[in-house]
Formats: structure tokens, sequence, C-alpha cells
């Protein structure tokens, strides 16, 4: 099957230090999203892209869908305690509308004091 | 806010036992899945199900598991004869119409098999 490489597997970073995380593949995807997960929390989706080379924003995060539609990033910037979590790249081939998610192994981030 | 609900939260269940687990998607979305997540570890598709049947599944979707949308509102997983290594979160998703839109997540339902 297809399969995510999501790296870093966890960040330690300072509070207002800016994050950088990304995942890559040897499949294309024609949908990547982003999600975050807090503990004992499903997934909930931060940022979705559509098309190859595709960059958006929201509020301080910022992803790219690469041009050769096998990776994608995320950026956080000016990180706050609240960012603490699990983040996760899923991606979508869309062979159809019924296609499941593959999901990266997560970064967890964890801010320090 | 719309949002995918499922019940229980936590179920703990012995080793052979059958359980169900529920979901209520999003009220106008057409697509729904089930996925897992072992403690500690990625979110794993499991099955995609779609105007009345299944329409996709994983390795790990095997005889033991099956999907039903028992009336309008309801999607449930069912897990026959529950092994120790089902242990695990399973979270509901529905997405509303094709490929270029977004599965939203329940919270989740924690199976806990002793």
């Amino acid at each position: 099957g297809q399969q995510l490489n999501q790296s870093p597997q966890s960040m330690f970073i300072q509070e207002g230090e800016d994050v950088s995380m990304n995942c890559t593949s040897s499949s294309i995807f024609n949908t990547w999203l982003w999600y975050k997960q807090d503990p004992g929390e499903g997934p909930v989706l931060l940022i979705a892209l559509y098309k190859a080379g595709e960059l958006t924003s929201n509020g301080r995060l910022t992803a790219q869908f690469g041009i050769t539609r096998k990776d994608s990033f995320l950026n956080i910037s000016a990180s706050i305690p609240s960012d603490v979590g699990i983040y996760f790249c899923a991606g979508v081939y869309s062979g159809g509308g019924a296609d499941g998610l593959t999901f990266g192994k997560g970064t967890h981030l964890i801010i320090q004091p | 806010e719309p949002e995918v609900t499922q019940t229980p939260s936590h179920q703990v269940t012995q080793m052979g036992q059958e359980v169900i687990l529920r979901c209520v998607p999003i009220s106008n979305h057409l697509y729904f899945y089930w996925y897992r997540q072992i403690l500690g570890q990625k979110v794993e598709f499991l099955v995609s199900f779609y105007n009345n049947e299944i329409s996709e599944k994983s390795e790990i979707f095997d005889d033991q598991f099956s999907v039903e949308r028992p009336d309008g509102s309801n999607f449930t997983l069912k897990i026959r004869s529950t092994k120790l290594e089902d242990s695990a979160m399973y979270f509901c998703a529905s997405k509303g119409g094709r490929s270029n839109t977004e599965a939203f997540f329940g919270q989740g339902t924690r199976l806990t098999v002793v």
C-alpha cells in the first residue's frame, strides 16, 4: 500500500519558535491534508491542499502541496502552548470519491517552558 | 457546527465477545469511514462506505469486521469475535462529496479487549 514518511518524529521547542514538519511519499497523491490530534481526541483538520504547488495559510499555519505531488510541509509560526499535540499528514489518491486517507506516523510537538 | 458523534466513548470487552461501535455521521454527508489507531501509533484506514456498500477496505478489515448503515443516520462497525490486538481507538469519519472535500472525524471509541 501507499506509505507516507513523516518527519521529524518529535520536536522539542521553546514557545515562540517556528516549527516545520514534512511528509514525503513514493506515490502521488491528489489531496494532502494536515490534522492535529490532542490526547484522547479524534484528528481535527487544519489545512487541506488540492493542487500541486498550492500554498495555503490558516492563521499561524502554512502548508504547501509539493509540485511533484509526492510531498507536503506544514509550518507553524510563533508557537504557543496550545500548539502541543500530534500532527499528522494524510494523503488521498482520489481514484474515486470514497478513497480512504493514508496517514503519516505523526509529529509530536512538545513546547518547553 | 455539525460534527461526527461516536458512542460509546470507551468500551471494555472480553476476548471473543462481539462489539458494535456506533457513529452518527454529519447529516448530509455521503461517504463514511472507519479508522483505527493503536495506542501511540498512526491512524490506519479500515473501510470506506458509500451508497450502502463497502467501497474500499484495508488488509486489517478481515472477516471479523463488518459495517452497516441500519438507518438514515447511524453507521456501525461490528467486530465479531474480539482479539486482544483489536484494542485501539476507533474513529469514524464522514465526507460530504467526492474527492475534493475534507473528511471530518469523530472523537473516537476506545476499545479495550481483556
